[in-house]
């Protein structure tokens, strides 16, 4: 069953680096989003895209983060100068039909802010 | 706004132990509901949805039913095995307000002991 990748499994970063997220979604799936899960605490919605472009995006979602899929394939998360309270569990999903089809989600990459 | 809320884990069952997680939501308009599981070093996978009230949802023996006059999405099983070892996320998604990003709860996790 296809599914959807993420790397790396875990990050370990140091306050104030920038950090690169990496998903590889379903090949025929066209809208993608990304989702983080501090410990704990809920799962929340940050970003989704479509098109080549964000679609909606929360209030976490700031000057810091950005998304983009550059070479076709891969969909990344980038986080600019990261914080302390950016470590997180960060989920990448995907699916084909937004109003008609659930959303497949990745394993999740640990990211770790020391 | 939207919000989920369902009961603190860890549940720590006895297989073929009977299972409940409780989910209760806070929605403006008229949401679909949906859990998810999250097995260890895995993703996040629907489980099961309901659509208008009074529907249940149903999978691998889990069932949920959509209870609009009080709010409630409770998970439940009848027997439960070492395998449903995971954590269940509860969430919801309001398409009245044109948008299809879930909104999850915190996630329950679930230890089954044989």
């Amino acid at each position: 069953e296809p599914e959807v990748t993420q790397t790396p499994s875990h990050q370990v970063t140091q306050m104030g680096q920038e950090v690169i997220l990496r998903c590889v979604p379903i090949s025929n799936h066209l809208y993608f989003y990304w989702y983080r899960q501090i410990l704990g605490q809920k799962v929340e919605f940050l970003v989704s895209f479509y098109n080549n472009e964000i679609s909606e995006k929360s209030e976490i979602f700031d000057d810091q983060f950005s998304v983009e899929r550059p070479d076709g394939s891969n969909f990344t998360l980038k986080i600019r100068s990261t914080k302390l309270e950016d470590s997180a569990m960060y989920f990448c999903a995907t699916n084909d039909i937004p109003d008609l089809h659930e959303q497949y989600f990745g394993p999740g990459t640990r990211l770790t802010v020391t | 706004g939207n919000s989920v809320t369902q009961m603190e884990g860890p549940v720590t069952l006895s297989e073929e132990a009977f299972l409940t997680i409780n989910c209760t939501y806070t929605a403006t308009g008229y949401p679909s509901l949906f859990w998810y599981v999250q097995y260890p070093g895995e993703g996040l996978q629907l489980l099961l949805k309901a659509t208008k009230a009074d529907d249940k949802g149903s999978n691998k023996g889990f069932e949920a039913t959509y209870r609009k006059e009080t709010t409630s999405f409770h998970l439940e099983k009848g027997s439960v095995q070492v395998s449903d070892s995971a954590v269940y996320f509860c969430a919801l998604s309001d398409k009245e307000w044109g948008s299809y990003i879930p909104t999850f709860g915190r996630g329950t996790s679930l230890i089954v002991h044989p």
